[in-house]
């Protein structure tokens, strides 16, 4: 079946350098992808919707210039923290759709990120 | 605006009871999709069902069951004779259909103990 790859799983880092994550859909194009972000005990609050070849669109309270997201082939979105902060610790989990109508969402494994 | 109500925020219960999670949703679509996610402490988001706005039918698989009800906007999740690996967050969400995001309800954690 369909899988999206979420790399890397779990990192740790300094405050004020920046980190990338990617999401990678593994046998299909994924025209959309969604990125999520869960902090402790809490729900999943959607951050940004990537489209392939565009610019993402951000959710309300989302700092763009914090948050890049770069979604340039079909088969790869990336989210980069940048000057992260202890505060942007967080689960962050992408998702990925294929570009038929009413196809099924499918979810990363997600990347747990400590900022020390 | 679409919206996810889980009230639940802890159950707990003791291996082999019964469990209901329950959700309740908004939405002003005539058409929609319904999932429920398992996440472990892993982290991991498990799918679990999905179900669209015109399929009514209660559906059971396995231990599992659904019961969807458009008049009380409510689709609510069964775990018959619960055991302690079905111990994790389990989320309910709604999404409109084409390419919109999933919209989660705050989780139910549910602890089953041995």
């Amino acid at each position: 079946g369909a899988v999206v790859s979420q790399h890397p799983s779990r990192v740790i880092c300094k405050s004020g350098t920046s980190v990338k994550i990617e999401c990678r859909s593994l046998d299909f194009q994924a025209t959309t992808m969604f990125w999520y972000r869960q902090f402790p005990k809490q729900s999943l609050m959607l951050m940004a919707t990537s489209n392939e070849g565009s610019k993402a669109t951000y959710e309300q309270g989302v700092e763009k210039d914090k948050f890049l997201i770069n979604h340039a082939s079909l088969t790869l979105s990336t989210l980069t923290v940048t000057s992260a902060h202890p505060e942007d610790s967080s689960f962050y989990i992408c998702s990925a759709r294929a570009a038929s109508y009413n196809s099924p969402l499918h979810f990363g494994n997600g990347t747990r990120l400590t900022v020390t | 605006a679409q919206k996810v109500t889980q009230a639940q925020t802890e159950i707990s219960v003791v291996e082999k009871e019964d469990v209901t999670l329950d959700c309740v949703y908004e939405t002003r679509d005539t058409t929609y999709y319904l999932f429920w996610y398992k996440q472990p402490p892993s982290g991991e988001l498990v799918f679990l069902i999905r179900r669209n706005s015109f399929d009514e039918q209660n559906e059971i698989s396995g231990r599992y069951s659904w019961n969807f009800q458009k008049s009380t906007s409510s689709f609510n999740f069964t775990i018959t004779a619960s055991q302690v690996v079905d111990s994790a967050v389990y989320f309910c969400a709604l999404s409109e259909t084409g390419n919109t995001p999933l919209v989660f309800g705050k989780g139910t954690r549910l602890s089953v103990i041995a």
